[in-house]
This record gives C-alpha cells, structure tokens and sequence, in this order.
C-alpha cells in the first residue's frame, strides 16, 4: 500500500528565507508525486506534480520539488518565502494506473514571521 | 479556467439525517473524486468513480456513503445517516488526463 510521510508538522521561517519541506513516500513502482497547499479554511491548490522525467520538477508561486529515487523523496522548497506563503503544504502520492487515487500526508503547517 | 464547484460550503444537520453533498467536475474530466479531512488531520480518500460506477472505495466509504451522477454535470455524495464522527470538510475532485486532480473547494459538514 502505498503511503507518505510528512516529518515536520510545523515550520517556522522568516520572510525572506529559503525553505525545504520534506516528504517521503513509500509505494512499489515509480509514483506520481504532488505537492497541495492548503490555505485557511480553502480547498487544496496543486503547486506542482512529478511524473516522470526531469526529476527537478518547477510549480506555481516559485516552488520547485526535486524526486529523488535512491531516498523516496520529493522535498518542496523556495528560494526566498513571502508572507502569503503561510499555509498547510501537503505532499501527495498516486498509481500510475488504474484510478489513480491520491494519498496525502500529514502536512506540514508553514508560519512565516516578518 | 475551469473550476471545480461544491455546494454548500457548510451544511449543519442532526445526527441521523441524510445529507447529499454536491459537486459540479470540470466538463471534459472522467474521473471523480471524494475525499475528506477531519479537522486538524490529513486528507483521506473516500471513493473514486469512472464509467458510471464505482472503481474503488476505502474502508471509510461504508454502506452508509453512496456517489452518484445524476446527469451530465453534477457528482453527488449521499450519506444516509449522519453520525457525529462523519463532521468533516468533503473534498470533491476530478481529473482529465494525465494524473492532475483539480479539487473544489469544500463542504464543512456538521453534525450536532
């Protein structure tokens, strides 16, 4: 079955600093990956998605996520973080196949302080 | 752009009612989603449906739940009734193809 794991509940950072969440996953073949983020009270916006291919995958809002095979991985990070960042990030993992159900992880609240 | 669309945001109704949850998919998407997050956790997969049927469900997704869809448009989530552990955000989503979900925005469901 397949599953992730989000290690860090809670992220502090400063406006302006880099950031890195971290995600892994487990499942049995090459997966798709996602990152949503989720803002107070919304619904879950896509930032980005792996498939395959370049495993340095580009989003939305100046997030990019790198699939590292050899780690089950697929860390979210940006360069420099803005207020409007703060949010709940939530990594995801699907088949390839079949009905492509999504399994989310636990998320990981990011709070930004000037 | 093409939207996914939920109503209501919020319905309050009592335990044991029955309460329909309604979904409009993006137009040309063929698979539907229901998913739902219990305040303060993760999001869960519920069911997925293709092709006018059910293609998997998950353990939550008892023979209380059922998704049906009525017409063309709207993707419709039953919950015959409600019990106090079913208050919840339902998570509506659909995909084209490739693997990109799109969701909607969410009904807070509260069962008092």
């Amino acid at each position: 079955a397949q599953s992730v794991t989000q290690p860090d509940i809670h992220i502090t950072v400063s406006e302006g600093a880099s950031l890195e969440l971290r995600c892994n996953y487990s499942y049995g073949a090459t997966p798709y990956l996602f990152w949503y983020v989720q803002s107070p009270g919304q619904g879950l916006q896509l930032l980005l998605k792996y498939f395959s291919g370049d495993t340095l995958v580009q989003g939305i809002k100046g997030f990019e996520a790198e699939f590292k095979r050899s780690q089950s991985s697929f860390n979210l990070r940006k360069p420099s973080v803005h207020w409007s960042d703060a949010a709940e990030y939530f990594c995801a993992v699907s088949s390839n196949f079949g009905n492509e159900k999504l399994t989310f992880g636990t998320g990981t609240r990011l709070t930004i302080i000037p | 752009e093409p939207e996914v669309t939920q109503t209501p945001s919020h319905q309050v109704t009592q335990m044991g009612q029955e309460v329909i949850l309604r979904c409009v998919p993006i137009s040309n998407h063929l698979y539907f989603y229901w998913y739902r997050q219990i305040l303060g956790q993760k999001v869960e997969f519920l069911v997925s449906f293709y092709n006018n049927e059910i293609s998997e469900k998950s353990e939550i997704f008892d023979d209380q739940f059922s998704v049906e869809r009525p017409d063309g448009s709207n993707f419709t989530l039953k919950i015959r009734s409600t019990k106090l552990e079913d208050s919840a955000m339902y998570f509506c989503a659909s995909r084209g193809t490739p693997a990109e979900q799109y969701f909607g925005p969410g009904t807070r469901l509260t069962v008092t």
